[in-house]
């Protein structure tokens, strides 16, 4: 079955650094997909990617490993307004998106 | 980025009434509309995807003759929740793309709360 795993919830601090996995099973591979989601609002796109490495855009980052299923998201600098559930989800071979359940980004002062 | 409004942003009905929601591609030609649902502190399930000018597809387990799609234009798709119950009070969002592999542009989303 097609499958996406990411931590349930994850706290950090305000000015550091933290990384969010994701592994995924998906029957055929047409890219990784990271969305921000804040409370009670529609998802908003921050990257994706298709080839094997690291993306960076800004403070935020995003990697993949096609051969071990394996995705990060970093986010460098940490800012109150991250706090927010961050979803991974790929696309598997007819172009639908596998959805992970999301992962809370708890960020402390 | 491309555009994607969704109306109304919330929508309070009584049971057993029908409610449309519009999903509108605002600066691009949506070859694909997609509907989502999700529940309270759960991930986003996919309820069906529509291309324009044919029939959605939905996904098991969601009952079309309940939730009925129209995908009428580029721009456009409607998701009418018929005959609604309280189960199906959640956020609706429907999201946008404008090929097969490419980014989902998603709405803002419709809160559904049936009394």
């Amino acid at each position: 079955g097609q499958n996406i795993d990411q931590p349930t919830e994850m706290t950090a601090t305000e000015g550091a650094i933290v990384q969010i996995n994701c592994t995924y099973q998906t029957s055929g591979f047409n890219g990784l997909f990271w969305y921000q989601q804040h409370a009670g609002e529609a998802p908003t796109f921050l990257s994706y990617n298709v080839l094997d490495g690291l993306e960076e855009k800004g403070r935020f980052s995003s990697f993949l490993s096609r051969s071990k299923g394996y995705s990060y998201l970093l986010l460098k600098e940490l800012q109150m307004k991250d706090s927010a559930s961050y979803l991974c989800a790929a696309m598997d071979s007819n172009y639908q998106l596998i959805w992970g359940a999301g992962t809370k980004l708890i960020i402390k002062p | 980025g491309a555009v994607v409004s969704q109306h109304p942003s919330w929508v309070i009905c009584k049971s057993g009434t029908s409610v449309k929601i519009e999903c509108r591609s605002l600066d691009f030609q949506a070859t694909t509309m997609f509907w989502y649902r999700q529940f309270p502190k759960q991930s986003l399930m996919l309820m069906a995807t529509s291309n324009e000018g044919s029939k959605a597809t939905y996904e098991q387990g969601v009952e079309k003759d309940k939730f009925l799609i129209n995908h009428a234009s580029l721009t456009l798709s409607t998701l009418t929740v018929t005959s609604a119950h309280p189960e199906d009070s959640s956020f609706y969002i429907c999201s946008a793309s404008n090929g097969e592999w490419s980014e989902q542009f998603f709405g803002p989303g419709t809160r559904l709360t049936v009394l």
